[in-house]
């Protein structure tokens, strides 16, 4: 099955500094990688996704990268802000087969000011 | 419209009672997936539900079970519960099978096991 890596477990960034987040899939035939946020004490909400046809997306401030030659995809924050602070799992599924969404071990950013 | 609804959020439980816990998808929504949350392990995947079928189930002992109902509300039931049961569970609800739609995440249910 599917495994996902996810680096680094902590991250602390200041304030307007970048934020990089990285994850590696084992499953070569992977084509959906989203990421979603954790608050403190709230549900996982998703604040990117990337399908295997894009090899970059942004949306404002963050954007993901992909490589699939290496199994490789990233998350990228731009101008941090504390309301950046939070738990960050990527993802990824091989949707053709239907399989389970399999999590990374997340990464917890904080943002100091 | 209403969110993914999870009942109760909270619950103690002691070693060797089962537990049931319940999540209302968005409606809509047909897929139901369960996870348990713990620190350091992130989200670990239970299993699936779509249109009244487990579609996928993770590696989880057979104390583990759940259901849908036509409606598309789903439960999870843990029997013989064990310390290592606490966690945050987490159900996600999608509106199609096969996780590539985006997952709405319910609030969870925190249970402790004493």
């Amino acid at each position: 099955g599917e495994n996902v890596e996810q680096h680094p477990s902590t991250l602390s960034v200041q304030e307007g500094d970048s934020a990089v987040i990285k994850c590696t899939y084992s499953d070569s035939a992977s084509n959906y990688f989203p990421w979603y946020k954790q608050e403190l004490g709230k549900r996982p909400q998703l604040i990117i996704d990337i399908r295997s046809n894009v090899g970059e997306k942004k949306d404002q401030r963050i954007a993901v990268t992909l490589n699939k030659t290496a199994k490789h995809f990233s998350l990228h924050i731009t101008e941090t802000q504390p309301e950046d602070s939070a738990v960050y799992f990527c993802a990824a599924i091989n949707t053709g087969t239907a399989s389970k969404l399999t999590f990374g071990t997340g990464t917890r950013l904080q943002v100091t000011l | 419209k209403a969110g993914v609804t999870q009942t109760p959020r909270y619950l103690i439980k002691t070693r060797g009672q089962q537990v049931t816990l319940s999540c209302s998808p968005i409606s809509g929504h047909r897929s139901v997936s369960w996870y348990q949350q713990t620190p350091g392990q992130g989200l670990q995947f239970l299993f699936e539900y779509f249109s009244e079928t487990q579609r996928n189930k993770g590696n989880f002992p057979g104390r583990f079970s759940g259901r849908q109902f036509s409606n598309s509300r789903s439960e999870m039931n843990v029997s013989t519960l064990e310390l290592g049961d606490s966690a945050l569970y987490l159900c996600a609800s999608s509106y199609r099978q096969g996780g590539d739609t985006e997952a709405f995440f319910g609030q969870g249910t925190r249970l402790t096991v004493v």
